[in-house]
């Protein structure tokens, strides 16, 4: 199986600070990787998709790059409601495997 | 609006058996794969099993493989879990996904998502 390891686990951060957070593939998985944000209590949803693409109705603030195994996700802005966990995973083998999260919280 | 909606949740004895339902509504569900993921508490995600539109192929993870199955039945509009030899460890929320993606790129991504209902293995 394909382990995704996020980095870091949990974070702490300011409104208005520009955030990264790295995922890193065990083998190449090409862009076949995308984000979600999870709120307590809630479903995931997706953010970024094919490693780089947003998705419909998320703020541009949100921006996803890389390819092959290291991926990073970028909020270059941090607003109130991006207070979550995220997530990365891959779509390039049957197998889907996710990231083990990393927790955004405010400082 | 595109929405699935989980449901059959509950308290099992380990060693127990339960059927998780995914109902889909807003999209032509025929067309497209589908997925379920769950979450132990305080845990993180763990892909468990994806169906292709027609049923024809299906992929688990192997922490369910040989206790799960995963079915469905597109004239119903519904996507199912059938767990056995529940396990404590299998106590976690439980979601549907709908698996989507674009022409011309082979990969997929996960939405929507379920609300997710929660299967509790206790005695």
């Amino acid at each position: 199986d394909i382990q995704m390891t996020q980095s870091p686990s949990s974070l702490s951060a300011s409104l208005g600070d520009r955030v990264t957070i790295t995922c890193r593939a065990s083998q190449s998985i090409r862009t076949y990787l995308n984000w979600y944000q999870q709120k307590p209590g809630k479903a995931p949803e997706l953010l970024i998709y094919a490693a780089s693409s947003l998705q419909s109705g998320v703020p541009s603030r949100f921006s996803g790059s890389g390819s092959g195994t290291d991926f990073i996700l970028t909020i270059s802005s941090l607003q109130p409601e991006d207070f979550a966990t995220y997530y990365c995973q891959q779509s390039f083998s049957t197998l889907r495997t996710f990231g083990q999260g990393t927790n955004l919280e405010i400082k | 609006e595109v929405q699935l909606v989980e449901s059959g949740g509950g308290l099992v004895q380990p060693g127990g058996s339960l059927r998780l339902s995914c109902a889909a509504s807003g999209f032509t569900f025929s067309s497209y794969s589908m997925n379920w993921v769950r979450q132990a508490p305080g845990k993180g995600l763990e892909w468990l099993s994806y169906i292709s539109s027609s049923g024809s192929s299906i992929y688990y993870a192997d922490s369910v493989e040989g206790r799960f199955t995963i079915s469905r039945d597109n004239a119903k509009n519904s996507l199912y879990l059938q767990m056995n030899g529940l396990r404590a460890e299998d106590t976690a929320v439980y979601y549907c996904a709908r698996d989507d993606s674009v022409s011309g790129y082979r990969g997929t991504w996960l939405d929507p998502w379920g609300q997710g209902t929660l299967v509790t293995v206790s005695s």
